[in-house]
C-alpha cells in the first residue's frame, strides 16, 4: 500500500451543507491530487497540490476548494454541496515528476 | 486538449484467454501509465511506461510514443483480472488525465 488514507469512506449529506474530505499520506510525497469518478465520465481532476500551500485547479474545480497546510494532508471542501457533486472521490499521491501515481480507497459521497 | 481513445470499450473473456487493450492519443503525451480498477473500486497502478515494453507476471505493456499509442496485454486471463483498465498521461503542469477505460469481464 502507498500509505494513503481517505476519510470518511462514506458520507451522506444534504444540499447546501458544507463538506470536507480528508486525504492523509504517510509517504511525504510532494504531489497530491483529488479526482472524482462518475459513470460515463471516468476520472476527472478537481484540484492538485505540488507542495505545502501550493495548489492548482483541474478540469472540474467549480464548487470545490482545497487546502494543504502540511505535507501529509490535502483537504477537499465543498462549500455548499449540490446533488451534482454526488460522486466517488479519490485522492492520489506521487513522489515527484515522472513517477507513478498511487490512489487511496475513495470516498463515496451522496448529496440528497 | 489531447484526445484519448481506449479500445475496445467492453470485453468479455473466457478464463485462460489472452487479450490486448489499446490506448490511442491525439498528441504527444508524457509518462503514460496503466491502472486497473477492480470490481470493489480500488485503483491499482499497473505500469509506468513512457516508452518501450515492461512485463509484470501475466501482464505486459508497450508504449510507442512516436506513433501515439500504448498497448496492455493480458495473458492467460483469470477472473481476478476483471474490472476496468485505464490509461493515463501527464499534461501541462503535473496534471494527469485518464481515458474512459476498458471494461473487462473474465468468466470462468
Amino acid at each position: 500500500d502507498a500509505g494513503i488514507t481517505q476519510s470518511p469512506r462514506h458520507k451522506v449529506t444534504e444540499t447546501g451543507t458544507p463538506v470536507t474530505l480528508r486525504c492523509h499520506q504517510t509517504e511525504n510525497h510532494r504531489y497530491m491530487y483529488w479526482y472524482r469518478q462518475d459513470p460515463g465520465h471516468g476520472l476527472r481532476l478537481i484540484h492538485y497540490s505540488y507542495g505545502v500551500k501550493d495548489t492548482d485547479k483541474g478540469e472540474v474545480s467549480d464548487g470545490y476548494s482545497v487546502s494543504r497546510s502540511k505535507t501529509e494532508d490535502f483537504l477537499l471542501t465543498l462549500e455548499s454541496a449540490t446533488s451534482s457533486q454526488t460522486s466517488v472521490y479519490f485522492c492520489a499521491i506521487r513522489p515527484g515528476q515522472g513517477e507513478k501515481l498511487f490512489f487511496g480507497s475513495g470516498t463515496q459521497l451522496s448529496v440528497l | 486538449g489531447i484526445q484519448v481513445e481506449q479500445s475496445p470499450p467492453d470485453l468479455i473473456l473466457q478464463e485462460g484467454a489472452n487479450s490486448t487493450l489499446r490506448c490511442n492519443f491525439s498528441d504527444s503525451v508524457n509518462n503514460l501509465q496503466w491502472f486497473h480498477q477492480n470490481p470493489w473500486g480500488q485503483l491499482i497502478n499497473l505500469f509506468y511506461i513512457p516508452s518501450g515494453t515492461k512485463q509484470n507476471g501475466r501482464l505486459s505493456a508497450t508504449t510507442v510514443a512516436t506513433e501515439r499509442y500504448s498497448l496492455l496485454y493480458i495473458s492467460s486471463s483469470q477472473t481476478t483480472d476483471s474490472g476496468v483498465y485505464f490509461c493515463a498521461f501527464y499534461y501541462g503542469n503535473n496534471r494527469l488525465a485518464f481515458g474512459k477505460g476498458n471494461q473487462v469481464v473474465v468468466i470462468p
